[in-house]
């Protein structure tokens, strides 16, 4: 594909309902970001992966949060019993390989709204 | 105090002047910083990127870095109105690549 793919791009959720957020990441990209943005905020880090291995989740802000890249390639963010503080846009970000160098390309978010 | 502090504005700009965006950042170990342009509604996308002192220049841009005081701007000449948009400034964990943001500085362009 041409850049990183977001699904779904608006997700709107009763508050307690469990959601699942993909993200696929340019092909041949090593490493994956997960970063959520509030409004007016700049985009806070949740986790990393490289290839199938999570490395860094220190930014999840609760056990509701859970990522996932089984085969090192697509990506999927789960939260569970989503609460109103949930509600941001979740954005994917894909990079060649390890290096604090190299460019992360994003994806077009997910908007994700709790009742 | 943030990691990374940037003047949120907004900065309001005459078409053709130039703009000057600021971010100071509090780790010294930091190598690399990045600039990202967000539209309204839309993702952030790589506009600029420095790791040396001094100035990098792309185009109408200008990236200008000085580690010892731990301060990086961003220049924009002949402002354009495409040029209206929310300005990121991001700089990589060492050893990890997770990027810390900003709160980004949300920039007009007056025609």
């Amino acid at each position: 594909g041409a850049g990183v793919s977001q699904s779904p791009r608006y997700k709107v959720a009763k508050r307690g309902q469990d959601v699942a957020l993909r993200c696929d990441p340019i092909s041949g990209h090593v490493s994956l970001f997960w970063y959520q943005q509030a409004l007016g905020q700049g985009p806070e880090f949740l986790t990393y992966f490289q290839n199938e291995a999570q490395l860094d989740k220190s930014g999840l802000p609760s056990d509701r949060f859970f990522a996932e890249r089984p085969e090192g390639s697509v990506s999927t963010l789960k939260i569970q019993r989503t609460q109103q503080e949930d509600s941001a846009v979740y954005l994917c970000a894909s990079s060649s390989g390890p290096g604090s160098y190299n460019e992360q390309f994003f994806g077009p978010g997910t908007r994700l709204t709790v009742l | 105090q943030k990691e990374v502090e940037q003047n949120s504005g907004p900065l309001s700009v005459p078409e053709g002047a130039i703009a000057s965006l600021n971010c100071t950042y509090s780790d010294r170990g930091s190598q690399s910083f990045f600039w990202y342009r967000q539209y309204s509604g839309k993702s952030p996308e790589l506009i600029m990127f420095i790791y040396s002192n001094g100035d990098k220049e792309d185009g109408r841009f200008t990236a200008q870095l000085n580690k010892a005081s731990q301060y990086v701007s961003l220049l924009i000449r002949d402002s354009q109105p495409s040029d209206s948009a929310t300005y990121l400034c991001a700089v990589p964990n060492f050893g990890n690549e997770k990027l810390t943001f900003g709160t980004g500085t949300r920039l007009t362009i007056i025609p």
